[in-house]
Parts: structure tokens; sequence; C-alpha cells
């Protein structure tokens, strides 16, 4: 079964805090998603890596495909960072096709 | 701008209705899905379409419908056989011919039943 599995599901942090965020995933996934949901239920898509490691702005998403494990950095946390972020698996079927984990919620406090 | 346009924003069901979601895309995508979100879950696919006219089951498809009669719009009915249809509803797409692809999400639709 294809799986992807998050954690923590909560996080609550003070503004300028590091936060890392963990996923680890089944076989069969041929890429990572990172996504975040803000309040009103919009998702972005932030990241999509089979490899190594990207940047942008204060986020930074790394994956390490021998362990199927992903980690979501934020550096110099804001409250404005406060949202859900959701790490989904690729499985190519014909069509891609997305597995998620069940997201973790990120409060930064000022 | 590109994008996926959802709507409503908000819907109600009334017992025994079907009602239906609009989704639409600009952005020439050929594949589109409906993803279904529940509290404290992950988002589960109900059905996805890579091309006009053909469309395939997801994981709980049952009490839903879909068409895509244009390559930009890709419609959920939400039929009366759905019993628990409170959900937000997430409709996405991405270009195919590459393997891997970001899915591109649009705002949404939370569905209640009154």
């Amino acid at each position: 079964k294809n799986e992807v599995e998050q954690s923590p599901q909560n996080l609550t942090a003070q503004e300028g805090e590091f936060i890392t965020i963990n996923c680890s995933y089944s076989v069969g996934i041929s890429a990572l998603h990172w996504l975040q949901q803000h309040p009103g239920g919009g998702i972005v898509s932030l990241f999509m890596l089979s490899s190594g490691k990207k940047k942008h702005g204060r986020l930074i998403a790394t994956i390490n495909i021998q362990e199927k494990h992903s980690s979501l950095h934020i550096t110099a946390s804001h409250p404005r960072d406060s949202a859900v972020y959701i790490c989904a698996g690729s499985i190519i079927q014909g069509a891609q096709k997305l597995v998620f984990g069940q997201g973790t919620r990120l409060t930064i406090n000022p | 701008d590109g994008g996926i346009t959802q709507s409503p924003k908000y819907l109600f069901r009334k017992e025994g209705q079907n009602v239906t979601l609009s989704c639409e895309q600009n952005l020439n995508h050929d594949a589109m899905y409906w993803y279904r979100q529940d509290p404290g879950q992950g988002l589960r696919l109900i059905y996805y379409s890579q091309i006009v006219n053909d469309f395939q089951k997801g994981d709980i498809a049952e009490g839903y419908s879909v068409s895509r009669e244009k390559k930009e719009s890709f419609p959920l009915t939400v039929t009366s056989a759905q019993k628990n249809p409170t959900a937000f509803y997430l409709c996405a797409s991405n270009p195919l011919g590459v393997d891997k692809n970001i899915q591109y999400f649009g705002a949404g639709t939370r569905l209640s039943v009154l």
C-alpha cells in the first residue's frame, strides 16, 4: 500500500525559531511534494523533489531516497508561516496520482 | 493570470438533492483531479481525467459523478447516493508528458448538508 506519514501533526513555535516537519513514504512513490494550505483552504505547491535539496526563500526541502524520508525546514519563522503543511507522494500510473499525508498544523506565535 | 477556478466557494445541499461543483482551468493542462478533504484526514482522490471524454474512478468515487466534455472544465456532481457529503472539495490539474509534475490546486468548495 502506498503511504505517506507526516510528523508532527501539530507544531507551535515562537517567531524566529527553526522549524522542521518530517515525512516518510513507502515504496512506489517517485517524487515528493510539499504543499501549504492556508486557513481559507486554498493549497499552494511549495516544492516537488525526487532527489537532493531545494530552497526557496526561508523554506528548504530535502529528500533522502534511500531512507524514503523528506523534511521541510523553515528558517527564521514568522507568524505568516502559520498554515497546514502537507506532504504528498507522486505515483505514476498513467496519470500522476498523489498520496497525501495528514498534514502538519503549524502555528507561529509572535 | 492562469489558474484553476472553483465555484461556488460555499454550497449547501438538501437531503436527496444532487449538487454540482464547478472546476475550470486556463492552464491548458491535460489532467484534472477532484479530491475530498475531511478534518484530520489527508486528501483523498475522487475522480481524475487525463483527456477529454475520459475519466477514471479514484479511491472514493461512490456517490459522485464527473464529466470532461471540454479540456478546461471538470465538474463534479455530488449525488443523493453520497450519504456523507459534508467536506471540503479541491480540484487540481497538471500537464501530462513529463512523469513528475507539480499539481495546481483551486481554492476549494466547502459543501454542507442542510
